[in-house]
């Protein structure tokens, strides 16, 4: 697609719930990155995918958070049993073929855990 | 591990001003620097990408320059206009392989 797309845009969950986000990166970018934006704080790093290798896990904050990239392409962010803190902005971005080319943002997933 | 600083935190200037925006970062050790910036509610739009061997960028009335050694990074904007009011964001990817990004300037221009 022209851009990267994130779905849903906003989510108000219970706690306790699991969700699930979806990211559809650009086509062609074999790089593919999860971030969580809390209010008032900065980007926080989540994942990595790069092509076929085994993904960079090591921002994930908890065992709750996981994440695939299914086909080298769309990418699903799962939270079990959701917690208040986990309220968030969560950006997904993609970029050619790693960190050293330019990344493109999502409009990102709006969380909300009540 | 790699911190980012984004100075001022905020800014507030009147249309037609030029400014800079500053961004240091503490290992320089970097593939690249990445300008961003965040509208409210918004993603993220990417402005400029500086690799390390690269000394400026220049995109339309927006530069950016780059000094490794100094662990310094600048965007300048040239004729504010109100429409560049937006938080401002630079992001750091090093060769160890993860993007660290500052906590952003919020700018604000006044008609």
């Amino acid at each position: 697609g022209a851009g990267v797309s994130q779905s849903p845009s906003n989510k108000v969950t219970e706690k306790g719930k699991d969700v699930e986000l979806r990211c559809d990166p650009i086509s062609g970018h074999t790089a593919l990155y999860w971030y969580r934006q809390s209010l008032g704080q900065g980007l926080e790093f989540l994942i990595y995918f790069q092509g076929n290798s085994a993904p960079d896990k090591s921002g994930l904050p908890s065992d709750r958070f996981s994440a695939e990239r299914t086909g080298g392409s769309v990418s699903t962010l799962t939270i079990q049993r959701t917690q208040q803190e986990d309220s968030a902005v969560y950006l997904c971005a993609s970029s050619m073929t790693g960190w050293e080319t330019e990344a493109f943002f999502g409009q990102g997933t709006r969380l909300t855990v009540v | 591990k790699q911190e980012v600083t984004q100075i001022p935190a905020a800014l507030s200037v009147p249309e037609g001003e030029n400014l800079v925006l500053n961004c240091s970062f503490t290992d320089s050790a970097i593939y690249n620097l990445q300008w961003f910036r965040q509208d409210p509610g918004k993603g993220l739009t990417s402005l400029l990408l500086i690799q390390s061997s690269q000394r400026e960028q220049t995109s339309g009335r927006l530069n950016a320059s780059l000094d490794k050694s100094s662990g310094r990074s600048t965007l300048y904007i040239a004729a504010s206009q109100p429409g560049d009011s937006a938080t401002y964001l630079c992001a750091v990817n090093t060769n160890a392989g993860k993007s660290t990004f500052g906590d952003g300037t919020t700018l604000t221009v006044k008609p």
